[in-house]
């Protein structure tokens, strides 16, 4: 079965640093396209960061500089490192397959995960 | 700049049909994108693919009640025989250079 588990939320202070992780099963990280994607409390869905299979990786405005995303072959995992964390970074965050769509230049969320909770308080 | 647009809300009664919009901004006419849909407290769950043509491919396990069509630069996603569990929030997004755009999400009623 395909699935994605996110772990690693939970509440820090302005200013901290947290690490996410994205167990994946059923399919292999490192051949997929991958996407962080998070939802303010009461807000819509914003896209965070992605990394190419190859290995290119690209962000969010609002995150670029902050927080950086990496996977773990070995592990078949996703990360995403997050530092000098703000208030407005509180959201859920999910883990999601992106693979692209080639006919038509799409790359869509395809499998997401059920998503772990940051919360950016003193 | 690419953006989304949706409307904040919509409604429909059970049984009825609904019919969610999704427009692109100027430029980008042609793009495919994807819908998804939001239950209330889950995450989100991936719909179909739409391309400007009207073509779509959905994801496994989603009942033919759901459906897509284009038209120049909107996207419309149609449910029809409205069931109770079809109240969510509904996304549209789609894929610039290197970067994802959501639309702002449809909360849909089920009357």
């Amino acid at each position: 079965e395909v699935q994605l588990v996110e772990s690693g939320g939970g509440l820090v202070q302005p200013g901290g640093s947290l690490r996410l992780s994205c167990a994946a099963s059923g399919f292999t990280v490192s051949s997929n396209y991958m996407s962080w994607v998070r939802q303010a409390p009461g807000k819509g869905l914003e896209w965070v960061s992605v990394i190419y299979s190859g290995g290119s990786t690209y962000y969010a405005d609002s995150v670029k500089g902050r927080f950086t995303i990496s996977r773990d072959n070995s592990k078949n995992t996703l990360y995403l490192q997050m530092n000098s964390l703000r208030a407005e970074d509180t959201a859920v965050y999910y883990c999601a397959r992106t693979p692209g769509d080639y006919g038509s230049d799409l790359y869509y969320m395809d499998v997401w995960g059920k998503g772990t909770t940051v919360t950016v308080s003193s | 700049q690419l953006v989304l647009t949706q409307s904040p809300s919509a409604s429909a009664s059970l049984g009825a049909s609904v019919k969610l919009t999704c427009t692109l901004s100027s430029g980008h006419s042609s793009y495919a994108i994807a819908w998804h849909q939001q239950q209330p407290e889950k995450g989100p769950r991936y719909l179909m693919k739409l391309n400007s043509d009207g073509s779509h491919s959905k994801g496994d396990g989603i009942p033919d009640r759901f459906s897509g069509s284009s038209s120049g630069a909107e996207r419309y996603l149609t449910i029809s025989s409205l069931q109770s569990e079809d109240e969510a929030d509904y996304y549209c997004q789609t894929w610039g250079t290197g970067i994802g755009v959501f639309g702002g999400g449809t909360k849909l009623t089920v009357l």
